[in-house]
């Protein structure tokens, strides 16, 4: 496992950007597929994407194309997540995970940041 | 996308009697290497999902043995032999077999 720690909590307006960054510790990270996934207002579970250890590739659901921008900085064991045109829906607590490619879950999970859209 | 269904939504328990939570894909979870590729997370109030079991039964390490997952193909099922106080929260099953992956809408424990 790893330890994941993200960035603190926002607050945006509608069309506008967010990244929410994510640093790693462990050794395991760099063997590590890092996803995304978000949970809004008491709901489920939303798995947004992820990024291979390399940084390349990245893959997302089709919803969610040209607005989600996935990225990895090996020399500093940080992943982030930019989610551009933000509404009202994106309101969400937004995790970073991740887990070894073998198991096809996620073993590390961070803390969660609050990302809230409102005008 | 493959559809994950959790029932019940809503589960009340009494501490020390058991439970019994499913999950059922829209299609099979069974990945072209032969494992099957079907997770639980527990998620407590106010904290972030904590992996408990994956490729269908394999437990976490501190997982107690009292929590146990089983099936195959499309059903599943996580059970727990007596439950406890901290086994309160949101049970979530996610498939890892197909992309996108996904979640279940979860299924809700608490002490009745």
């Amino acid at each position: 496992q790893v330890q994941l720690v993200q960035s603190e909590s926002e607050v945006k307006v509608p069309g506008a950007s967010v990244t929410v960054s994510c640093k790693a510790s462990g050794y395991a990270f760099i063997t590590y597929y890092m996803h995304w996934v978000r949970q809004a207002p008491g709901g489920g579970l939303d798995w947004l994407g992820l990024i291979s250890p390399s940084g390349d590739p990245t893959l997302h659901p089709k919803k969610f194309k040209g607005r989600l921008i996935l990225t990895r900085d090996t020399t500093t064991s940080t992943v982030s997540m930019k989610l551009s045109g933000l509404t009202s829906e994106d309101t969400a607590i937004y995790y970073c995970a991740g887990g070894p490619v073998a198991t096809r879950s996620l073993d590390s999970w961070g803390q969660g940041t609050l990302i809230t859209v409102s005008s | 996308d493959v559809v994950m269904t959790q029932f019940p939504p809503s589960l009340p328990v009494t501490l020390g009697q058991p439970a019994s939570l499913s999950c059922n894909s829209s299609q099979s979870l069974v990945y072209s290497d032969g494992n099957t590729y079907l997770t639980w997370y527990h998620q407590r109030p106010g904290q972030s999902p904590r992996r408990l079991l994956y490729l269908v039964s394999i437990r976490d390490s501190g997982v107690p043995d009292r929590i146990s997952g089983s099936g195959s193909g499309t059903d599943f099922t996580l059970k727990i032999s007596r439950v406890e106080a901290e086994d309160v929260g949101i049970y979530h099953c996610m498939q890892g077999a197909h992309w996108p992956w996904t979640f279940g809408q979860g299924t809700k424990v608490e002490i009745k």
